[in-house]
């Protein structure tokens, strides 16, 4: 069974521009969590989707983040314009019961 | 509010036994799940505990006390290969909080 798959792996771009992260979870995974890992710092939390619907959000830095997720399948996180502090590791997650969660291998954000 | 609170740093010997604590304040708890994590990689889940007592799965064991809010991994006949970092993390409401992370070192 695959597992869950983020694209890119690494991506490096400069302040102001727009990024977007993708991610695949595993099928038949209804919940699908965004986390972020700032160097140094803990994973925390930035949103949860059930299928398509966000579950909660209460994570998201702030409106220059937008998250989707197009018929309850892949998500996409967009950052724009980002900022030198978006840089970090940023995991997908899914879930088939909300408690186990798979994480994705992550996408290295460099913002310079 | 909810915080997590575990040691930054454990050394331990190959073939030894090592645990590794983790407090917790949080409201509306739901349960305490362990990851482990290697360098460059994805969080890994490890277990969960949602009712005190200890859960076993080979090497690695969880326990929880909702009483104390105090849970620990314990890791028993240490390989190299767990050399990484492990976090204890909340299920509150539909979100896991994760605490900052135990960086386990193993001396050969």
């Amino acid at each position: 069974e695959a597992g869950v798959t983020q694209f890119p792996s690494h991506s490096v771009i400069e302040k102001g521009q727009t990024v977007t992260l993708r991610c695949d979870p595993i099928s038949g995974h209804d919940n699908l969590y965004w986390y972020r890992r700032v160097m140094g710092k803990e994973i925390k939390f930035l949103l949860h989707f059930v299928k398509e619907s966000k579950q909660d959000e209460s994570g998201m830095p702030n409106n220059r983040f937008l998250a989707e997720r197009t018929g309850g399948t892949y998500s996409t996180l967009k950052v724009q314009p980002a900022e030198l502090e978006d840089s970090g590791v940023y995991f997908c997650a899914s879930s088939p019961n909300k408690y186990e969660q798979y994480f994705g291998p992550g996408t290295r954000l460099t913002v310079t | 509010g909810q915080s997590l609170e575990q040691p930054s740093e454990v050394t331990a010997v190959e073939g030894a036994i090592v645990q590794i604590n983790c407090t917790y304040q949080t409201s509306g708890f739901y349960g305490l799940s362990w990851y482990q994590q290697h360098d460059g990689g994805a969080p890994t889940f490890l277990s969960y505990n949602a009712l005190d007592g200890l859960e076993e799965t080979g090497r690695f064991s969880s326990f929880l006390s909702r009483s104390d809010s105090y849970g620990y991994l314990l890791l028993q006949e240490l390989q190299m290969k767990d050399s990484a970092s492990y976090f204890c993390a909340v299920k509150r409401d539909d979100k896991i909080i994760f605490g900052k992370g135990t960086r386990l070192h193993i001396l050969p």
